[in-house]
């Protein structure tokens, strides 16, 4: 079973709407990631947190807003998205200090924009 | 720009055949190269390399590094049907906490 869950795992949701993704670790790791999975393409990295502090944002789009408000969770707000950021979301998380790579990742969310 | 290659991008075989997937990578400040599996949603981890030469070894699943060519390979024998996964390649480097993935080995293991 997965120390990384993720909440909902499917969300449908129109141009217009707010909506928010859930990630919690239970690993007691420090640092938490959002990937984004579309079919066809490679893993993308959206963002990295390292002890609640954002460290990377890889050019992502304003309507992705995310939120760590600690170590075990993190959130991904969406609002005015677009039909092309329907895709798999994905959380993952590692422990900073030992890391050589090693991330665990959630079961992902499932994200449609109609 | 860092660089992942995996081939090939999808494959079929037959219960009890053996596999050799591969991956090839550019990457600046290299540190490290996974293998994870994804059947459905949560891609899970198989092995991390960091050394040339030593063989990673779990059960029927084993991968090797090469930091000289730059490649990897996962070899898999006498697949089973719970072996139908898409298989991803990930390195990690030396600076960040970036890991930059290949576009995956779809494999389809028919009984």
């Amino acid at each position: 079973e997965t120390g990384v869950t993720q909440t909902p795992r499917h969300l449908v949701m129109g141009m217009t709407n707010k909506k928010s993704l859930k990630c919690e670790q239970h690993l007691g790791h420090n640092a938490m990631y959002w990937y984004k999975q579309s079919a066809k393409k490679p893993l993308e990295l959206m963002f990295v947190y390292n002890f609640k502090e954002q460290t990377e944002n890889n050019s992502v789009p304003s309507r992705f807003s995310p939120e760590c408000p600690n170590s075990s969770h993190l959130f991904l707000h969406l609002h005015t998205l677009q039909p092309e950021d329907s895709a798999l979301y994905l959380c993952a998380s590692s422990s900073q200090s030992t890391s050589k790579g090693e991330q665990y990742f959630g079961p992902g969310t499932r994200l449609t924009v109609t | 720009e860092d660089k992942v290659v995996q081939s090939p991008l999808s494959l079929v075989v037959h219960e009890g055949d053996t596999v050799t997937l591969n991956c090839s990578y550019e990457v600046t400040n290299f540190r490290s190269l996974l293998w994870y599996k994804q059947e459905k949603k949560a891609p899970t981890f198989l092995f991390m390399l960091t050394s040339s030469g030593i063989e990673k070894k779990s059960g029927r699943l084993s991968s090797i590094l090469d930091k000289k060519e730059l490649f990897s390979i996962l070899n898999i024998t006498a697949t089973q049907t719970g072996d139908s996964a898409v298989y991803l390649c990930a390195v990690y480097k030396t600076s960040g906490s970036r890991l930059t993935f290949g576009e995956g080995t779809q494999l389809t293991v028919n009984p």
